[in-house]
Order: structure tokens, then C-alpha cells, then sequence
């Protein structure tokens, strides 16, 4: 079964600075999806940014990039320029590509708290 | 469209209680997913919907709970004899196609047996 693992429990950052959240996955798979997620307190999850296993360039969204390292089956989330806003907790992801048989499962880490000081 | 919708936004019911969740996805989506996380924890799959066929149930999901999907569109979440550890977040989610399309998750409904 595939597992996703998030060391961090718990990160700050102050604001304007530059801040890493790490992921580490487990699968036997060669064809996959990897997702950051964003939950902000009482309010509902918002897709952030998401990676294509096959794809070796790292995607990037705004202030959001990705370290994918598929060999070492590593996928951390860099947020450049911290804004208050980015305050949440984030939740790596990962689902089976299109020729799996659970393809419609995200499979989510326990999330790391990011605290944004001003 | 407003996105994903969930009713109630909070629910505390006594235990032994039955308890009956709702979601209304994106019209468009066909596919629907429930997803139970509980403190500290992150989302756990429990069921899936492609339209109106429940597709697969996690092991999570007893035999106290039920889920449908009459007509592809809405889903309601029942819990029968609801207990203390059914207390929870309960999110729903909807997509349009598999593959790299990240689900719309709705805000969820909490959960609280007393």
C-alpha cells in the first residue's frame, strides 16, 4: 500500500522569507500523481500545486514550487516571499496514475501546521 | 456554481443517535468521494462514487455506515448508532476525470457524538 510521509508537524517562517515543507511517499508504482494541498483553520481544502510522476521538470505555481526527486521518492514544497496569508495547515498527496486499480484515491500525509510570523 | 457543498457545517448528536450528512458536488462532476479526518490526522478515503455506483468502500466504513448517490448528483452520508469515535470531519469531494485533475474538496461537516 502506498504511504505518505510528512516529518514536520509543526513550521514557521517569517514573513517575506522563504520556507521548505518535506514529503516522502512509498510506492511500487511507476505511473502517479503528487499533490500539495492547503487547509486553512475551519475552512475547506484548497489544491495548491500538483506534480505528474512522468513529467522531470518541477512545477511551479506562483510563489509555490516543487522539488520532485522521484528516485528518492521526495516531494517538498517550497513557498517563496511567506505571506500571512499562506498561514494552514498543508497536506502532501499522492494517487495512483491512470492504469491503477485505486486511481481515484488520494492518499494524504498527517500534514505540517505552517505558522507565518509577521 | 458555488463548488462543493456540504450540510450541516457542524453536527453534535448523542451516541446511539443515527446521523444523515449531505453533499452536493460540482454539476459537472460525475465522480464523488468521501473522505473522513480526524484530529491531527490527514484525510482518510472512505468511499467513491462514478455517478450514480458506489465504486469501492473502505474497510473504514462499517457497517453503520452508508453512503448513496441517487441519480449521480447529491450524496448523503448516513451513520447508524453513531459512537464517540465516529467523531470527525467528514469531507466530501467531487472531480470531472481521473488523471492529474486535483479534486474540489467541500468545507466539511464536523462531527461530534457526545
Amino acid at each position: 500500500a502506498q504511504t505518505v510521509t510528512q516529518s514536520q508537524p509543526e513550521m514557521s517562517v517569517q514573513e517575506a522569507e522563504t520556507v521548505t515543507l518535506s514529503c516522502t511517499y512509498d510506492t511500487s508504482e511507476s505511473d502517479y500523481y503528487l499533490f500539495w494541498y492547503k487547509q486553512p483553520p475551519s475552512r475547506q481544502m484548497i489544491l495548491v500545486i500538483r506534480q505528474e510522476a512522468y513529467k522531470q521538470q518541477n512545477a511551479t505555481e506562483n510563489r509555490f514550487s516543487v522539488n520532485f526527486q522521484k528516485a528518492a521518492k521526495s516531494f517538498s514544497l517550497k513557498i517563496s516571499d511567506s505571506q500571512l496569508g499562506d498561514a494552514a495547515m498543508y497536506f502532501c498527496a499522492y494517487k495512483e496514475g491512470n492504469s491503477g486499480g485505486s486511481n481515484y484515491k488520494l492518499t494524504f500525509g498527517k500534514g505540517t501546521l505552517l505558522t507565518v510570523n509577521p | 456554481d458555488t463548488g462543493v457543498s456540504q450540510n450541516p457545517r457542524h453536527k453534535i448528536t448523542k451516541r446511539g443517535q443515527n446521523v444523515t450528512f449531505r453533499c452536493d458536488p460540482i454539476s459537472e462532476h460525475n465522480r464523488l468521494y468521501w473522505y473522513r479526518q480526524t484530529l491531527g490526522q490527514g484525510p482518510e478515503f472512505l468511499t467513491y462514487f462514478q455517478n450514480e455506483a458506489q465504486l469501492e468502500k473502505s474497510r473504514l466504513l462499517s457497517d453503520r455506515f452508508s453512503a448513496e448517490r441517487p441519480k449521480g448528483s447529491f450524496s448523503t452520508l448516513e451513520i447508524q448508532r453513531t459512537e464517540q469515535g465516529d467523531s470527525a470531519m467528514y469531507l466530501c469531494a467531487s472531480s470531472a476525470r481521473q488523471g492529474a485533475g486535483g479534486y474540489t474538496f467541500g468545507s466539511g461537516t464536523r462531527l461530534t457524538v457526545v
